[in-house]
């Protein structure tokens, strides 16, 4: 049973650039999650998917923030025209789904560390 | 107002003692889960411990337990024998169960723990 990965790990880039970072969930996990982590903070949630649909964006979620999760499994995260304060790791978790929240565990990724200069 | 409060900058435990590491939380949402994520320099956010609102008892898991205090509305985690690779960041989070869909968690601004040998 693999955890949840994600590419790449690492990522800088030019201001104005665009980005685009994967996040494969646990196998049989129909969530999906994207989180936001600065410096000397916790995560900040982004967005949320059950299986291919996002039931909820974050107001962190600019226009230039996209996500999808074709077919309920992966999921990308696209930053277009990239600034000096997208610079952070970004997480991506799954869960299970279904049944009783309380059983419902978010598992996280290794996160994507986005520099952007 | 912060629905997650970690107040302590940072804790220091010599190896082999137990720790306390406190975490406050602010909801009106009658139904709830508490987690405990562990966060070492490598940047994964490891689970570690789950307390649901309605739990009658403190949730433990191995060397963590939770002190739950619903009407002081604490979720404290508790270390006992540390080691040297329990050295890390440490967060509490929330999810509020009755908002439909969304399973989002809202973290605190974590706490760092370090093991002394």
């Amino acid at each position: 049973d693999t955890g949840v990965s994600q590419d790449p790990r690492h990522k800088i880039t030019k201001r104005g650039q665009n980005v685009t970072f994967r996040c494969d969930p646990i196998s049989e996990h129909n969530r999906l999650y994207w989180y936001r982590q600065t410096l000397g903070q916790g995560p900040e949630f982004l967005t949320y998917f059950q299986n291919e649909a996002q039931l909820e964006k974050s107001r962190l979620l600019s226009d230039r923030f996209s996500a999808e999760r074709p077919k309920g499994s992966f999921s990308t995260l696209e930053i277009q025209r990239t600034e000096q304060g997208d610079s952070a790791m970004y997480l991506c978790a799954s869960s299970l789904g279904g049944g009783r929240l309380g059983t419902d565990t978010q598992y996280f990724g290794p996160g994507t560390r986005l520099t952007v200069l | 107002a912060q629905k997650i409060t970690q107040t302590q900058p940072g804790m220091f435990v010599q190896e082999k003692e137990a720790v306390t590491l406190d975490c406050t939380y602010d909801t009106s949402d009658p139904s709830y889960g508490l987690f405990w994520y562990k966060q070492p320099s490598s940047g994964e956010m490891i689970f570690l411990i789950y307390q649901g609102s309605y739990d009658q008892q403190n949730a433990t898991e191995g060397r963590y337990s939770l002190n739950f205090q619903k009407a002081r509305k604490s979720a404290n985690l508790v270390i006992s024998a540390s080691q040297l690779g329990d050295s890390a960041m440490y967060f509490c989070a929330m999810r509020e169960d009755s908002t439909g869909a969304n399973s989002k968690l809202t973290f605190g601004k974590g706490i760092t723990l370090s093991v002394r040998p």
